[in-house]
């Protein structure tokens, strides 16, 4: 079963623009990671936020975790035609340690 | 990408072979994990390792099975690989150093199985 869902699925944008995706998941969480995948590729690591966080930064993403509400949400700033891919959120679970689950995705189209 | 190599890179196989893929890494990381990717679904964990000779199932595990006499390779086996095995198939790890947590995964393997 997947722990984290994405929403958008599909985003579609002019570069420049912001970017925002939501990532829910259900239970109690060590940490919260967001990965990028570009199409036909592996997935990248973007950024870290752990369950006593509550914002990260890094370069033009933002990570928030609202861990109430059971809830991340990426923020890509000033979006480039060279973030477009797949963007993906995958907890490690307490208790879960060393295993991640991956939510089912989305797709950034950032247009020129 | 952590060393990671996959092979094959591509494979396309018929219902009721079996199907072996590698995963190599070369810096002597602990924990490596086996992927599938399908429409929809993100990644779902198949099986991992944390070390040489141990191994544990994943959220899909069944009809697959690994193995692991080695530090630098996980190998991935579809006993008897039917229809609904068709997918991309990545290896990931863990890294000894620095974020423990994050994976660095390999660039995947296209299997169809017809």
């Amino acid at each position: 079963s997947q722990q984290g869902e994405e929403d958008p699925q599909a985003l579609s944008i002019q570069e420049g623009e912001n970017a925002t995706m939501n990532c829910s998941y259900k239970t109690s969480i060590n940490n919260l990671q967001w990965y990028r995948q570009n199409s036909g590729r592996g997935l990248v690591h973007l950024i870290l936020i752990r369950s006593n966080e509550r914002e990260k930064h890094s370069g033009r993403l933002r990570v928030t975790l609202d861990t109430s509400k059971k809830s991340s949400s990426l923020l890509i700033t000033a979006s480039r035609a060279a973030d477009t891919a797949s963007y993906f959120c995958a907890t490690e679970d307490d208790g879960a340690g060393n295993m991640l689950t991956f939510g089912g995705g989305t797709r950034l189209m950032v247009k020129p | 990408d952590a060393g990671i190599t996959q092979s094959p890179r591509h494979k396309v196989t018929e219902t009721g072979t079996p199907v072996t893929l590698r995963c190599h890494q070369t810096e002597n990381h602990r924990y490596m994990y086996w992927y599938r990717q399908d429409p929809g679904h993100g990644l779902r964990l198949i099986h991992y390792s944390y070390g040489v000779k141990d191994t544990d199932k994943g959220e899909v595990s069944d009809g697959y099975s690994v193995s692991r006499s080695k530090t630098e390779d996980f190998l991935l086996t579809l006993e008897s690989a039917t229809s609904s095995q068709t997918s991309v198939y990545f290896c990931a790890i863990r890294p000894r150093t620095g974020p423990k947590e994050t994976q660095y995964f390999g660039p995947g393997t296209r299997l169809l199985v017809l």
